[in-house]
């Protein structure tokens, strides 16, 4: 498809389990962006890539969490331990490259849900 | 403080008013202003992006205040179809990060 595509579109896991939540960016967008957003909330930052390298990972709440971009493209945000506090939405968005347009294209989410 | 600040709602208006909202930021760096609309579960989309010398694009006008540190979104001869949350987004000079605010949500009522 043309768009940001994110799987699962639902994830349920227990709390101290491990979680891999996948984005795939609408094809030639440089920069991936990795939101966390809960009920009521804005989306909050998590972390940027541009390229394969993260650019900026100040948004990532602790060391539990951690993504990767291997070649540019997809890109995976990976939780260790999970706890129940991580419950949220996990959204992925791209765009051409750095303040590019500043349109941000959003995927539809991952819904992570800690029991 | 927050970088990104707007009051939360809910808006509850009837068709065919008028409604603005704004939303304050902390940043004076802060470069590029936009505003995001979303639907109840679905994904945030570009509204529109908030230009100095303000911007209209049909019912809805975007302003930005640089002195104040606010922006604000105008929407006239509101329309069921706008009920939605709507985002505030500032992007900061040299940094690629897009910070969102809580967002308002609007309900227009028949």
């Amino acid at each position: 498809g043309a768009g940001v595509s994110q799987t699962p579109s639902n994830k349920v896991t227990e709390k101290g389990k491990y979680v891999e939540l996948r984005c795939d960016p609408i094809s030639g967008h440089t920069a991936l962006y990795w939101y966390r957003q809960s009920l009521g909330q804005g989306p909050e930052f998590l972390i940027y890539f541009q390229g394969t390298g993260a650019a900026d990972d100040s948004g990532l709440p602790n060391d539990r969490f951690f993504a990767v971009r291997p070649e540019g493209s997809v890109s995976t945000l990976k939780i260790q331990r999970t706890e129940r506090g991580d419950s949220a939405v996990y959204l992925c968005a791209s765009r051409w490259g750095p303040q590019a347009s500043g349109e941000l294209f959003f995927g539809e989410g991952s819904r992570l849900t800690v029991l | 403080r927050k970088e990104v600040e707007q009051d939360p709602g809910p808006f509850n208006v009837p068709e065919g008013a008028t409604v603005a909202f704004n939303c304050t930021y902390s940043n004076s760096a802060s470069q590029s202003f936009f505003w995001y609309r979303q639907d109840c579960r679905k994904e945030p989309k570009l509204l529109m992006s908030v230009y100095s010398s303000g911007n209209e694009d049909g019912r809805f006008t975007a302003q930005l205040n640089r002195a104040s540190q606010y922006i604000s979104l105008l929407i006239r001869d509101s329309k069921l179809s706008d009920s939605a949350t709507y985002l505030c987004v500032v992007e900061k000079f040299g940094n690629e990060k897009l910070t969102f605010g809580t967002g308002t949500r609007l309900t227009i009522i028949p």
